[in-house]
């Protein structure tokens, strides 16, 4: 059965360092995209990044970065130059199987951890 | 370009009611997936909906119920409300099968008391 996995509950770090979140995932599938959102305390889901089962190169968005380990099944996420505005939770997310016409597959979610920054 | 809304933002029920949830989804999607969240857990599908019609469902019972519009706006529906019903329910819209992105809403807080 697909599964995420958030290990860390709870994180703080300095502002303006980096900072790493873990997520691993098992799914037998081949084909499968792995997303991280943000949800800070009003509730919205903000997607940040996204990573594709084929793709050969990490996935990239600004301050936010990949860390794509296949052989692994991990998917951590990495935050530089944290700001105040960072503080929220954070999810990793699955969506098994590949992108077909009217079959946007359900994501599959961790349980999140709560990321604190420090001024 | 308006995102993904949803109404209410907060609703107060009592054990039995009933209620109906809306989300629009966003200008150019055609597909719009239900979120349930309660509190400190990360979010569990409920159903998606694409063309009016429900095209994929999570494990949650027959209480839940949905629909979509021809204007791709859709409505979660919950029957005989249960207090572990109180959640966040959260709306995502994408666009179908093309689009690794979900788009979602601010959520609507349901407590159930």
């Amino acid at each position: 059965a697909q599964k995420i996995t958030q290990t860390q509950p709870g994180m703080f770090v300095q502002e303006k360092e980096a900072v790493t979140l873990d997520c691993t995932y098992d799914t037998s599938d081949q084909s499968y995209g792995l997303f991280w959102y943000k949800q800070p305390s009003s509730g919205e889901m903000i997607f940040l990044i996204y990573q594709g089962s084929y793709d050969e190169q990490n996935a990239t968005e600004g301050r936010y970065s990949l860390n794509f380990q296949k052989a692994r099944k991990s998917a951590n996420l990495v935050i530089s130059a944290s700001q105040l505005g960072d503080s929220a939770m954070y999810f990793c997310a699955m969506r098994e199987g590949p992108l077909n016409a009217g079959n946007n597959r359900k994501l599959i979610w961790g349980l999140g951890t709560s990321l604190a920054v420090n001024p | 370009d308006a995102g993904v809304t949803q109404s209410p933002t907060h609703l107060i029920k009592t054990r039995g009611q009933q209620v109906t949830l809306r989300c629009s989804p966003k200008s150019g999607h055609d597909t719009v997936s239900w979120y349930q969240q309660a509190l400190g857990q990360g979010p569990q599908f409920i159903f998606q909906y694409y063309e009016e019609e429900e095209r994929q469902r999570g494990n949650f019972p027959d209480r839940f119920s949905g629909h979509q519009f021809p204007n791709y706006s859709s409505e979660l529906n919950v029957n005989a409300l249960l207090l572990g019903d109180s959640a966040l329910y959260l709306c995502a819209s994408s666009l179908g099968g093309f689009s690794y992105e979900q788009y979602f809403g601010p959520g609507t807080r349901l407590t159930v008391t």
